[in-house]
């Protein structure tokens, strides 16, 4: 089956940018889309297809995804951005996520 | 706009089962899947599956094979996942989502489910 591995936490200064990664065998060949998550919350869609803010997003959100790597980046991050994030991938109609990474805004 | 709006939290005793539904308004309910996900404590996000509400067709994780069950009742637009043989391991907040036109998916608020003897 197929697996997305991301770190477990990424650390950032507030004001600087924040990168998280996500790596699977030939992501660059799926749709990559992140999801943001703060205790008790439900998920929250930041990316989707790769690249793609939905409206309400903040433009300090974007990705990237190419080889076998995407990439969530946040610049000039802010302590609301601490939470948990998710990357997710269809595969065979079936949804794959990422382990998560918790993001401390430090 | 799209709301998903679930059932509240559940106790129940191990070996028995649970009944989750997920009521949606905002879109035409059949025209979308709708996946179920499984959040244990600290955890991640585990998919169980996903219904066809147009015609009632299953997928289901192989992890959760034998043990799950969607189902879905158009005229009211809500879907609903049963699991049975309810373990210790079991407790977790289950989500329904649907895709969207993006093929993203649009979240419930989560029902609290927990297996307590």
């Amino acid at each position: 089956s197929y697996e997305l591995t991301q770190p477990p936490s990424v650390s950032v200064s507030p004001g600087r940018t924040a990168s998280i990664p996500c790596s699977g065998d030939k992501l660059g060949d799926k749709f990559i889309f992140w999801y943001l998550q703060k205790p008790g919350q439900s998920p929250v869609l930041v990316i989707y297809q790769d690249t793609k803010r939905p409206s309400g997003i903040p433009e300090r959100f974007s990705g990237s995804n190419s080889g076998n790597t995407a990439t969530l980046t946040i610049s000039g991050t802010q302590a609301m951005d601490e939470a948990d994030y998710y990357c997710q991938a269809w595969d065979s109609s079936t949804a794959v996520f990422g382990g998560g990474t918790k993001l401390t805004v430090l | 706009q799209v709301q998903l709006v679930q059932s509240g939290a559940e106790v129940k005793k191990p070996g028995a089962s649970v009944n989750v539904s997920c009521k949606t308004s905002g879109y035409t309910f059949t025209a979308y899947y709708m996946h179920w996900v499984r959040q244990a404590p600290g955890q991640g996000l585990e998919w169980m599956g996903r219904i066809n509400p147009n015609s009632g067709g299953t997928n289901y994780a192989q992890k959760f094979q034998g043990r799950v069950t969607m189902t879905r009742d158009t005229s009211i637009s809500t879907a609903y996942m049963e699991l049975s043989g309810l373990r210790y391991d079991d407790t977790a907040v289950f989500y329904c989502a649907t895709v969207t036109m993006d093929d993203a998916l649009k979240w419930g608020q989560g029902t609290l489910v927990t297996v307590s003897s």
